[in-house]
């Protein structure tokens, strides 16, 4: 089955305590994106890459890292949580220029 | 910059009755891409419907349309014999056809509810 996965689905954590959100598709899509939804702000672009070790910031890219080591992977990474990075955060791949599919989301609270 | 805007925070439907969501958007570009997805409680993203800025027929997905208005920067929704498993969070999203970034803006969501 084509999907994207995401993990984990629920994370809740300390200040500080670094902590790493999986993202893998089985599609062999070059691009691959983070978003975080916020309410009253939609979703929102935090990195993209559009192919292996290329990536870019998206609109908020402060406080995440991610890296693209291989076509299926991208992990975000959060080296030095805030409360501010509470949030629902989505994984996105696609063909370029072609649909977007999302993982399931993972709901990351920030103590 | 482009953004999205969505100024229905929430709408209301009778089961049966259909429903517009409406959403506006400004860009100064030419060429470009306009979807609407919905997010039920699981939480996940489905895509309901796309519409090419190129193309002037309005897109339809069974009971799914869309009313594009490119000049006006208009593109809603339309839900005909709404259902109780339409109920959901509603977002307008953008993509340029340039192809530097692949990134979708999203506007800000309408929560629908369907009642029955």
């Amino acid at each position: 089955e084509a999907q994207v996965t995401q993990n984990p689905r629920y994370l809740i954590t300390v200040t500080g305590k670094k902590l790493t959100v999986t993202c893998s598709q089985n599609m062999n899509h070059e691009y691959m994106s983070w978003y975080r939804q916020d309410p009253g702000l939609g979703l929102r672009q935090i990195y993209y890459s559009m192919n292996v070790e290329v990536t870019d910031k998206g609109d908020v890219p402060e406080g995440y890292k991610v890296s693209r080591k291989e076509k299926r992977n991208f992990p975000l990474i959060l080296e030095s949580p805030s409360p501010n990075q509470t949030s629902l955060y989505f994984c996105a791949s696609s063909e370029l220029y072609n649909e977007q599919f999302f993982g399931p989301g993972t709901r990351l609270t920030v103590l | 910059a482009q953004t999205v805007t969505q100024s229905q925070p929430e709408m209301s439907v009778q089961e049966a009755e259909t429903v517009t969501l409406s959403c506006t958007y400004d860009t100064s570009e030419s060429d470009y891409y306009l979807f609407w997805y919905k997010q039920p409680p699981s939480r996940q993203m489905i895509l309901v419907i796309r519409q090419e800025a190129y193309k002037q027929q309005n897109a339809t997905e069974n009971r799914f349309s869309v009313n594009f208005q490119k000049a006006a920067k208009s593109f809603s929704l339309k839900i005909s014999d709404s259902q109780l498993g339409d109920a959901a969070m509603y977002f307008c999203a953008y993509r340029s056809a340039d192809g530097a970034t692949n990134k979708l803006i999203f506007g800000t969501g309408t929560l629908l509810a369907v009642q029955p």
